[in-house]
């Protein structure tokens, strides 16, 4: 049973840049949700994406967005990055229904210089 | 603004012993109790969930939710050396939506 993919592993960009990171669900997950975790810091949430659409949003800038595919794969895309965007990106997850336990992917280490 | 609050930590404890990690939370209305654990550089793995007050076990670790108090924590019996992590106390509400992390607390277990 695969779990929670992310690429890539680890990404330097330099400020004012764009990148695009990916995630693969779990098998029999349907819903995608994205973190940023700071170092010393707990996950923060960034978004969710379910049917293709942005469930739920956190207090994040619209310099981030998403992408749901229709094979529940998504895409986070930060635009011009700033220094403190670097972190480790998270991609969680879940079944809709009854319970909503989140499983997360490897992270992907984001460094803007 | 939902909140989630943890003991500040390091919490260190011998191996053997008991650890208690303590988790307060802001929102009444949410509904989903989550413990994970984070080792240095790697992602959170979930280790327990609970939904209803009162004590859920599993192995050497005991969740226990008290939802009047807004108050979670976990239990580990017998730690070992290995359990050495920061442990997330994570929050939602209704229909998984927006997960709420606390700070972490780092534990670690000295032989």
């Amino acid at each position: 049973d695969a779990g929670v993919t992310q690429s890539p592993t680890h990404l330097i960009k330099t400020r004012g840049q764009q990148v695009t990171l990916r995630c693969s669900p779990k098998s029999g997950h349907d819903t995608v949700s994205w973190y940023q975790q700071a170092l010393g810091q707990g996950p923060q949430f960034i978004f969710q994406y379910y049917e293709e659409e942005e469930r739920q949003r956190g207090n994040f800038p619209d310099r981030f967005s998403g992408h749901q595919f229709p094979n529940y794969s998504s895409e986070l895309n930060v635009n011009a990055l700033l220094l403190g965007d670097s972190a480790l990106y998270l991609c969680a997850s879940s079944q809709t229904g009854t319970v909503y336990e989140q499983y997360f992917g490897p992270g992907t280490r984001l460094t803007v210089t | 603004q939902k909140e989630v609050e943890q003991n500040s930590g390091p919490l260190s404890v011998p191996e053997g012993a008991i650890a208690s990690l303590n988790c307060t939370y802001s929102d009444r209305g949410s509904q989903s109790f989550f413990w994970y654990r984070q080792y240095s550089g790697k992602s959170p793995e979930l280790i327990m969930s609970i939904y209803s007050n009162g004590d859920k076990e599993d192995g050497r670790f005991t969740a226990q939710l008290n939802k009047a108090s807004q108050y979670v924590s976990l239990l580990i019996r017998d730690s070992q050396p290995s359990d050495s992590a920061t442990y997330l106390c994570a929050v939602n509400g209704n229909y998984g939506q927006n997960f709420v992390f606390g700070p972490g607390t780092r534990l670690s277990v000295l032989p």
